[in-house]
């Protein structure tokens, strides 16, 4: 069974320039997640989806950020304008779901889209 | 709202040695704790994890303890190998798994390097 895909793997682009990341979760995965992870930093969340409904996006910063996932399966994540502080690993997880007696709490990552803006 | 501690930040033992890694929470109602394994690089893993009704989980070298009086729960690893040098992430979530409002809480990480 292939694991959370996510695209591009790496991304430099100058400041003020958009960006924007894919993430295919695991198939029958509900709930997925957006983190920002810095260099030497545990995971950030940006943004939590429940199917297709954005539950927890306290932490987005909304006036540069914005994801979307129609369908409830893919999801992308946008930076526009990007700023050097941007600069990061990205990664989306999936899990089977809240709200269901079988989830075991694990979260699935994928590999990152790694952004460097110069 | 919950809060999750961790230490040490850097962690170096001889191969062969144990390493203990230690988490605080905050939030008497946390009653799940995973750890995370993060290779350079790499994606995090999960690796073991404990639910409140347990003091103790093991799994070959590695080993989860809670406390849940002292609300603080530990990650053992013995007889430590070159291939476990890697970034390793604790987590709680404040609410239970079957929550709607399910989400988990991290720590900062320790950074485990072991000396050959």
């Amino acid at each position: 069974e292939a694991g959370v895909v996510q695209s591009p793997r790496y991304k430099i682009i100058e400041k003020k320039q958009p960006v924007a990341f894919w993430c295919n979760p695991i198939s029958g995965h509900n709930t997925l997640y957006w983190y920002l992870q810095n260099l030497g930093q545990g995971p950030e969340l940006l943004i939590r989806y429940e199917n297709e409904e954005a539950v927890d996006d306290s932490q987005l910063p909304k006036d540069r950020f914005s994801a979307e996932r129609l369908k409830g399966v893919d999801s992308t994540l946008k930076i526009q304008p990007a700023e050097l502080g941007d600069s990061a690993v990205y990664l989306c997880a999936s899990s089977l779901g809240s709200g269901l007696a079988a989830n075991t709490g694990e979260l699935f990552f994928g590999e990152g889209s790694r952004l460097t803006v110069l | 709202g919950e809060n999750v501690e961790q230490h040490p930040s850097t962690l170096s033992v001889q191969e062969g040695d144990s390493a203990v890694i230690k988490c605080t929470y905050s939030d008497s109602a946390s009653n799940y704790f995973p750890w995370y394994k993060q290779e350079l690089g790499k994606r995090p893993q999960l690796i073991i994890d404990i639910r409140s009704n347990v003091g103790e989980k093991k799994d070959q070298r590695i080993a989860v303890t809670l406390n849940k009086t002292a609300k603080h729960f530990s990650l053992h690893i013995t007889e430590t190998q070159p291939e476990d040098s890697a970034v390793y992430f604790c987590a709680a979530v404040p609410v239970s798994l079957i929550h709607s409002n399910y989400q988990l809480i991290w720590g900062a990480g320790t950074k485990l390097i072991i000396k050959p």
